[in-house]
């Protein structure tokens, strides 16, 4: 199916342990993002790659690591989770950079992680 | 202090009323500001996108407009129907770089019959 899809839609996950969510688009869309909601704060962006192999932090990085061996796939993992990453994480892609009118950007339906 | 704030935090109104949501921000200068909106349990789908030149734009029974100099955009909602039941973010992408788009908390309305 065409879009953008996220895995898991739901993971529970105890401290310090490590964990990948899976992100994937059948666009060929450039750019890719990992933002967070949380209450009380609007999303969020993690990182960000503007093709393949090209990743750059966003404005809440620490704890994460990324990456793009792959145009159609972002995963994102949690090296060592903490109880601060529980959070709904969206997996968003764009066809153009920032001047662009192009940048609107697809989203994901979102994981929910809660580490226990 | 968020640079793009959204007023009202929540709002109820009657299925068919009408109803406007604010944003407030101070990113500058931006690229465009669009207006996106969440479904419960979903990822944000984009509704509108003006550019600072633009002071209009509309998707259907959604008006966006925008006051570059005020730096005020509204979200005004024509004939609501129960399925506007979401939230509805302001979203606004400086010029310098898109690792600074920046979101609003938005605007959580419920449509009620």
């Amino acid at each position: 199916d065409a879009g953008i899809t996220q895995s898991p839609r739901y993971k529970i996950t105890e401290t310090g342990r490590q964990v990948t969510l899976m992100c994937h688009q059948t666009w060929s869309h450039s750019y890719m993002f990992w933002y967070r909601q949380d209450l009380g704060h609007g999303l969020r962006l993690i990182y960000y790659s503007a093709a393949a192999d090209i990743t750059d932090k966003g404005e809440v990085p620490d704890g994460y690591v990324v990456s793009r061996s792959k145009t159609e796939n972002f995963p994102l993992t949690l090296e060592s989770a903490t109880r601060s990453q529980t959070s709904v994480y969206f997996c968003a892609s764009s066809e153009g950079g920032t001047t662009s009118r192009n940048t609107e950007a697809f989203f994901g339906q979102g994981t929910r992680l809660t580490v226990v | 202090k968020n640079q793009v704030e959204q007023s009202p935090q929540s709002l109820i109104i009657l299925e068919g009323k009408n109803c406007t949501l604010q944003c407030n921000y101070t990113v500058s200068p931006f690229s465009n500001l669009r207006w996106y909106k969440q479904d419960t349990g979903r990822g944000p789908v984009s509704l509108t996108i003006m550019t600072f030149s633009e002071n209009t734009k509309s998707n259907g029974r959604y008006t966006a407009t925008l006051d570059a100099d005020t730096k005020q955009s509204s979200l005004h909602i024509t004939a609501s129907q129960l399925s506007d039941s979401a939230s509805y973010i302001c979203v606004v992408t400086p010029s310098w770089g898109y690792q600074k788009v920046t979101f609003g908390i938005g605007t959580k309305l419920q449509v009620i019959p």
